[in-house]
């Protein structure tokens, strides 16, 4: 199955800056990668995904770009402030299944401070 | 996007009991599935609810310890049986359509075992 591998764990930056998190994903076939946040005590929620004819989105201060003959895509947040801190997982979608699952990353904590 | 809601919103059970969490989804969906969370960690997927047959089970998930139930497009109930400590965590349910595999979380179920 498809493994999602995602760093750093943690990262911190000051407000006003730009912050990066990276994934890589193992199966070619994947086609689907959506970025969840996740705010303390609340459920993740989808903040940006890109398909795989695509190789960059971008949703006002946030982006995603996808490599996919390196297998690996990123989320940019542009312009940080305090409320983007949060846990950030990236997915994949597998493909090999009808089921429609994803494979989710161990999730980057991003702390931003004023 | 779907709105998905959870019940309990959280629960202190005791050991050896069961708990059963329902997912209620506003319109009809192609997938229901449920995910465990243990404090700072990755989304774990649990099964896949499969409207009118049985669910689909990951690796280490079985459905003696966890029977899952989907009766229809828009509803779906986790167990948790035979409750140990161990099984202290959230458990969120997420839903969406199999094609563009997006997938929208519930507020997810807090369960501490004692």
């Amino acid at each position: 199955g498809e493994n999602v591998e995602q760093h750093p764990s943690t990262l911190s930056v000051q407000e006003g800056d730009s912050a990066v998190i990276k994934c890589t994903y193992s199966d070619s076939a994947s086609n689907y990668f959506p970025w969840y946040k996740q705010e303390l005590g609340k459920r993740p929620q989808l903040i940006i995904d890109i398909r795989s004819n695509v190789g960059e989105k971008k949703d006002q201060r946030i982006a995603v770009t996808l490599n996919k003959t390196a297998k690996h895509f990123s989320l940019h947040i542009t312009e940080t402030q305090p409320e983007d801190s949060a846990v950030y997982f990236c997915a994949a979608n597998d493909r090999g299944s009808t089921l429609g699952r994803l494979y989710f990353g161990r999730g980057t904590q991003l702390t931003v401070w004023p | 996007s779907a709105v998905i809601s959870q019940k309990p919103s959280r629960d202190i059970c005791q050991r050896g009991t069961s708990l059963t969490i329902q997912c209620q989804v506003d319109s009809q969906v192609t997938m229901m599935f449920w995910y465990r969370q243990q404090p700072g960690q990755s989304l774990t997927l649990i099964a896949t609810a499969n409207q009118g047959s049985e669910a689909t089970y990951e690796s280490g998930f079985v459905i003696d310890k966890f029977p899952i139930s989907r009766p229809n497009l828009t509803f779906s109930t986790l167990t948790v049986s035979n409750m140990s400590p161990e099984d202290s965590s959230i458990y969120l349910c997420s839903a969406g359509t199999s094609g563009p595999n997006e997938q929208f979380f519930g507020p997810g179920t807090r369960l501490t075992v004692l």
